[in-house]
Protein backbone atom coordinates (compact mmCIF):
# COMPACT_ATOMS: atom_id res chain seq x y z
CA UNK A 1 0.00 0.00 0.00
CA UNK A 2 1.18 3.44 -0.45
CA UNK A 3 0.80 5.67 2.60
CA UNK A 4 2.59 9.18 2.79
CA UNK A 5 2.10 10.32 6.81
CA UNK A 6 2.43 14.09 8.09
CA UNK A 7 1.81 13.32 11.62
CA UNK A 8 2.64 16.94 12.49
CA UNK A 9 -0.62 18.61 12.04
CA UNK A 10 0.27 22.07 12.89
CA UNK A 11 3.50 23.63 14.14
CA UNK A 12 3.49 27.22 15.70
CA UNK A 13 7.28 28.93 15.73
CA UNK A 14 8.89 32.39 16.48
CA UNK A 15 10.26 33.87 13.20
CA UNK A 16 14.01 32.81 12.85
CA UNK A 17 13.57 29.53 14.60
CA UNK A 18 14.51 26.53 13.11
CA UNK A 19 11.64 24.31 12.21
CA UNK A 20 10.95 20.75 10.89
CA UNK A 21 8.46 19.07 9.61
CA UNK A 22 8.46 15.18 9.23
CA UNK A 23 6.94 13.16 6.53
CA UNK A 24 7.08 9.53 6.15
CA UNK A 25 6.38 7.18 3.68
CA UNK A 26 5.54 3.88 2.80
CA UNK A 27 6.05 2.22 -0.50
CA UNK A 28 6.75 -1.77 -1.82
CA UNK A 29 8.64 0.15 -5.51
CA UNK A 30 12.14 0.42 -5.16
CA UNK A 31 11.90 3.25 -7.94
CA UNK A 32 9.61 6.27 -6.52
CA UNK A 33 9.59 9.75 -6.62
CA UNK A 34 9.13 12.54 -3.33
CA UNK A 35 7.66 15.34 -3.36
CA UNK A 36 7.26 18.78 -0.96
CA UNK A 37 4.47 21.49 -1.84
CA UNK A 38 3.92 24.67 -0.23
CA UNK A 39 0.38 26.29 -0.06
CA UNK A 40 -0.33 29.78 1.19
CA UNK A 41 -3.21 30.97 2.04
CA UNK A 42 -3.30 31.97 -1.23
CA UNK A 43 -4.24 28.51 -2.12
CA UNK A 44 -1.99 28.01 -4.95
CA UNK A 45 -0.19 24.73 -4.33
CA UNK A 46 3.59 25.66 -4.84
CA UNK A 47 6.33 23.08 -5.79
CA UNK A 48 9.26 22.66 -3.70
CA UNK A 49 11.48 19.91 -4.59
CA UNK A 50 10.83 16.40 -6.12
CA UNK A 51 13.50 13.58 -5.40
CA UNK A 52 13.75 10.49 -6.58
CA UNK A 53 14.60 6.98 -4.73
CA UNK A 54 18.01 7.07 -5.89
CA UNK A 55 19.25 10.34 -4.90
CA UNK A 56 19.76 10.04 -0.91
CA UNK A 57 21.79 13.63 -1.29
CA UNK A 58 20.22 15.85 1.15
CA UNK A 59 19.27 19.14 -0.65
CA UNK A 60 19.86 22.73 0.25
CA UNK A 61 18.22 25.70 -0.88
CA UNK A 62 18.71 28.39 1.04
CA UNK A 63 16.81 28.32 4.33
CA UNK A 64 15.29 25.00 2.70
CA UNK A 65 16.66 22.35 3.42
CA UNK A 66 16.06 18.18 2.82
CA UNK A 67 16.81 15.09 4.71
CA UNK A 68 15.70 11.96 2.89
CA UNK A 69 16.65 8.94 4.49
CA UNK A 70 15.40 5.69 2.82
CA UNK A 71 16.40 3.71 6.39
CA UNK A 72 13.66 5.27 7.89
CA UNK A 73 11.28 6.04 5.15
CA UNK A 74 11.42 9.53 5.55
CA UNK A 75 12.05 12.66 3.47
CA UNK A 76 11.89 15.82 6.23
CA UNK A 77 11.77 18.94 5.67
CA UNK A 78 13.70 22.06 7.38
CA UNK A 79 13.11 25.69 7.30
CA UNK A 80 16.56 27.56 9.33
CA UNK A 81 15.49 31.30 10.21
CA UNK A 82 11.94 30.97 9.82
CA UNK A 83 10.30 33.96 8.04
CA UNK A 84 6.60 34.72 9.20
CA UNK A 85 6.12 34.25 4.99
CA UNK A 86 6.97 30.66 5.68
CA UNK A 87 3.32 30.37 7.00
CA UNK A 88 1.76 27.78 5.18
CA UNK A 89 0.51 24.57 4.64
CA UNK A 90 2.99 22.16 3.41
CA UNK A 91 2.41 18.88 1.62
CA UNK A 92 4.55 15.99 1.28
CA UNK A 93 3.77 13.48 -1.90
CA UNK A 94 4.81 9.95 -2.80
CA UNK A 95 4.74 9.01 -7.12
CA UNK A 96 5.37 5.65 -7.64
CA UNK A 97 7.49 4.96 -11.58
CA UNK A 98 5.49 1.79 -12.13
CA UNK A 99 2.43 3.17 -10.65
CA UNK A 100 -0.13 3.44 -13.94
CA UNK A 101 -2.25 5.25 -11.80
CA UNK A 102 -1.14 8.29 -12.63
CA UNK A 103 -1.28 10.40 -9.34
CA UNK A 104 0.82 11.79 -6.34
CA UNK A 105 -0.15 10.27 -2.94
CA UNK A 106 -1.03 13.28 -0.56
CA UNK A 107 -0.14 13.16 2.76
CA UNK A 108 -3.03 15.53 4.89
CA UNK A 109 0.00 18.94 5.57
CA UNK A 110 1.41 19.88 7.90
CA UNK A 111 -0.27 24.06 8.48
CA UNK A 112 2.88 25.85 9.62
CA UNK A 113 2.56 29.04 11.71
CA UNK A 114 5.64 31.93 11.93
CA UNK A 115 4.75 33.83 14.42
CA UNK A 116 6.82 37.64 14.37
CA UNK B 1 -0.13 35.54 -18.01
CA UNK B 2 2.40 32.64 -16.74
CA UNK B 3 1.65 29.74 -14.96
CA UNK B 4 -1.85 27.85 -14.78
CA UNK B 5 -4.38 30.24 -14.44
CA UNK B 6 -8.36 29.21 -12.93
CA UNK B 7 -11.28 31.10 -13.66
CA UNK B 8 -13.73 32.19 -11.93
CA UNK B 9 -11.46 32.83 -7.96
CA UNK B 10 -14.63 32.18 -6.32
CA UNK B 11 -18.12 30.64 -7.52
CA UNK B 12 -21.52 30.42 -5.54
CA UNK B 13 -24.09 28.34 -7.24
CA UNK B 14 -27.44 26.62 -6.60
CA UNK B 15 -28.02 22.78 -6.59
CA UNK B 16 -29.89 23.24 -9.81
CA UNK B 17 -27.35 25.66 -11.57
CA UNK B 18 -25.05 24.58 -14.13
CA UNK B 19 -21.51 26.11 -14.07
CA UNK B 20 -17.76 25.50 -15.96
CA UNK B 21 -14.99 26.00 -13.85
CA UNK B 22 -12.06 27.03 -16.77
CA UNK B 23 -8.13 26.28 -16.33
CA UNK B 24 -5.60 27.19 -18.63
CA UNK B 25 -1.70 26.53 -18.70
CA UNK B 26 0.79 29.15 -20.21
CA UNK B 27 4.14 26.25 -19.30
CA UNK B 28 3.59 23.93 -22.18
CA UNK B 29 2.32 20.79 -20.26
CA UNK B 30 0.82 17.96 -22.26
CA UNK B 31 -0.93 16.90 -18.70
CA UNK B 32 -3.35 18.54 -16.80
CA UNK B 33 -5.24 17.59 -13.35
CA UNK B 34 -8.03 18.90 -11.84
CA UNK B 35 -8.06 18.18 -7.70
CA UNK B 36 -10.57 18.49 -4.77
CA UNK B 37 -9.57 19.89 -1.69
CA UNK B 38 -11.85 20.13 1.28
CA UNK B 39 -11.28 20.73 4.80
CA UNK B 40 -9.59 18.86 6.86
CA UNK B 41 -9.38 15.93 3.84
CA UNK B 42 -5.97 15.23 1.60
CA UNK B 43 -5.66 16.43 -1.76
CA UNK B 44 -8.08 14.14 -4.09
CA UNK B 45 -7.51 13.69 -7.65
CA UNK B 46 -10.72 13.92 -9.94
CA UNK B 47 -9.02 13.68 -13.42
CA UNK B 48 -5.84 13.49 -15.27
CA UNK B 49 -5.93 14.49 -19.12
CA UNK B 50 -2.18 13.05 -21.23
CA UNK B 51 -2.50 14.97 -24.53
CA UNK B 52 -5.70 16.05 -24.28
CA UNK B 53 -7.00 12.37 -23.63
CA UNK B 54 -8.39 11.52 -20.21
CA UNK B 55 -6.17 8.51 -18.71
CA UNK B 56 -7.69 8.93 -14.79
CA UNK B 57 -11.05 9.28 -13.45
CA UNK B 58 -11.00 8.62 -9.71
CA UNK B 59 -14.55 7.16 -9.79
CA UNK B 60 -16.23 10.91 -9.49
CA UNK B 61 -20.04 11.46 -9.51
CA UNK B 62 -21.24 12.11 -13.23
CA UNK B 63 -22.42 15.54 -11.67
CA UNK B 64 -18.66 16.64 -12.53
CA UNK B 65 -17.77 16.39 -16.27
CA UNK B 66 -14.48 17.58 -17.69
CA UNK B 67 -13.26 18.37 -20.90
CA UNK B 68 -9.62 19.30 -22.18
CA UNK B 69 -10.13 21.07 -25.61
CA UNK B 70 -6.11 21.37 -26.45
CA UNK B 71 -3.41 20.49 -24.28
CA UNK B 72 -3.91 24.50 -22.96
CA UNK B 73 -7.01 24.23 -21.78
CA UNK B 74 -8.90 22.11 -18.86
CA UNK B 75 -13.09 22.57 -18.22
CA UNK B 76 -14.79 20.98 -14.99
CA UNK B 77 -18.87 21.40 -15.95
CA UNK B 78 -20.91 21.35 -13.23
CA UNK B 79 -24.27 20.24 -12.24
CA UNK B 80 -27.37 19.47 -10.08
CA UNK B 81 -24.17 19.79 -6.90
CA UNK B 82 -24.28 19.45 -3.48
CA UNK B 83 -23.57 20.77 -0.75
CA UNK B 84 -21.27 18.37 0.39
CA UNK B 85 -19.33 19.21 -3.52
CA UNK B 86 -18.26 22.83 -1.92
CA UNK B 87 -14.21 22.53 -1.78
CA UNK B 88 -11.31 24.46 -3.36
CA UNK B 89 -10.68 22.79 -7.17
CA UNK B 90 -7.39 22.96 -8.32
CA UNK B 91 -5.82 22.69 -11.56
CA UNK B 92 -2.67 21.50 -12.20
CA UNK B 93 -0.17 20.79 -15.45
CA UNK B 94 2.93 18.91 -15.76
CA UNK B 95 5.53 17.37 -18.35
CA UNK B 96 4.19 13.97 -18.91
CA UNK B 97 2.02 11.99 -15.99
CA UNK B 98 2.54 11.08 -11.94
CA UNK B 99 6.56 11.58 -11.16
CA UNK B 100 6.84 14.80 -12.90
CA UNK B 101 5.60 18.09 -10.46
CA UNK B 102 3.01 19.43 -11.27
CA UNK B 103 1.90 23.07 -11.28
CA UNK B 104 -0.89 24.70 -9.39
CA UNK B 105 -3.29 27.42 -10.37
CA UNK B 106 -4.80 29.26 -7.36
CA UNK B 107 -8.11 27.23 -7.83
CA UNK B 108 -11.37 28.15 -7.75
CA UNK B 109 -13.56 28.20 -4.39
CA UNK B 110 -16.88 26.39 -5.17
CA UNK B 111 -19.69 27.25 -2.56
CA UNK B 112 -23.06 25.06 -2.98
CA UNK B 113 -26.17 26.38 -1.52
Amino acid sequence: AQKVTQAQTEISVVEKEDVTLDCVYETRDTTYYLFWYKQPPSGELVFLIRRNSFDEQNEISGRYSWNFQKSTSSFNFTITASQVVDSAVYFCALSEAQDSNYQLIWGAGTKLIIKP
Amino acid sequence: ETGVTQTPRHLVMGMTNKKSLKCEQHLGHNAMYWYKQSAKKPLELMFVYSLEERVENNSVPSRFSPECPNSSHLFLHLHTLQPEDSALYLCASSHGVFYNEQFFGPGTRLTVL
